[in-house]
């Protein structure tokens, strides 16, 4: 089984709401992922998690929090975001993730949001 | 058909002919590299991956083609299918699982 799923499929939100993104696989891996992908757009890496703990935060702004439960779930929460935050936020996890190693990465479908 | 992936952002070709996806990756230091493909709607897909040690890698219908010289790499589909509509990326990693995307090439396969 390499899927990982993600909850809600779709989200409208305004910009002084809080809400959550999860995310969950069950392949055993040790790394997750968050990725924020714009229409026609490449994914771009936000956050990465190991074993449960933050190693990358690619200058996201703190209005995006990421969270990492146990080592199957990784949560976004979102606060006071802004209308162009609206995008497809993608979950991907790996085996694992060292700094001299490399490991296939597999996504979720992703969860589409719209800020208003 | 052809596309040179970062530079033609779309390939059109008829189905069952064979179709080439270019992608020109920026780091030298770049070890590992995987196509993916993502639907309209849907999370990228896993395709093919290859390593540095390597320049040829094949699967079922692709064949992934690396130049480390020229930094160049190639996803090669056989007999093109209407399924494989969807936009191709190329994602290079240099330093422990951190990926970053190439530009992307929109395939449109004609029936």
């Amino acid at each position: 089984d390499t899927e990982v799923t993600q909850t809600p499929k779709h989200l409208v939100m305004g910009m002084t709401n809080k809400k959550s993104l999860k995310c969950e696989q069950h392949m055993g891996h040790r790394a997750m992922y968050w990725y924020k992908q714009k229409a026609k757009k490449p994914p771009e890496l936000m956050f990465v998690y190991s074993y449960e703990k933050l190693s990358i935060n690619e200058s996201v702004p703190s209005r995006f929090s990421p969270e990492c439960p146990n080592s199957s779930l990784l949560n976004l929460h979102l606060h006071a975001l802004q209308p162009e935050d609206s995008a497809l936020y993608l979950c991907a996890s790996s085996q694992d993730y060292r700094l001299h190693s490399s490991y296939e990465q597999y996504f979720g479908p992703g969860t589409r949001l719209t800020v208003t | 058909g052809e596309s040179v992936g970062l530079h033609l952002p779309t390939l059109s070709v008829q189905e069952g002919d064979n179709s080439i996806i270019n992608c020109a990756y920026s780091n030298s230091a770049s070890d590992y590299f995987i196509w993916y493909k993502q639907e309209s709607g849907k999370g990228p897909q896993f395709i093919i991956d290859i390593r540095s040690n390597m320049d040829k890698r094949q699967g079922q219908r692709v064949t992934v083609l690396l130049n480390k010289t020229v930094k160049h790499l190639s996803l090669q589909i056989a007999a093109t299918q209407p399924g494989d509509s969807a936009v191709y990326f190329c994602a290079e990693n240099t330093a422990g699982n951190q990926f970053y995307f190439g530009t992307g090439t929109s395939l449109t396969v004609i029936p």
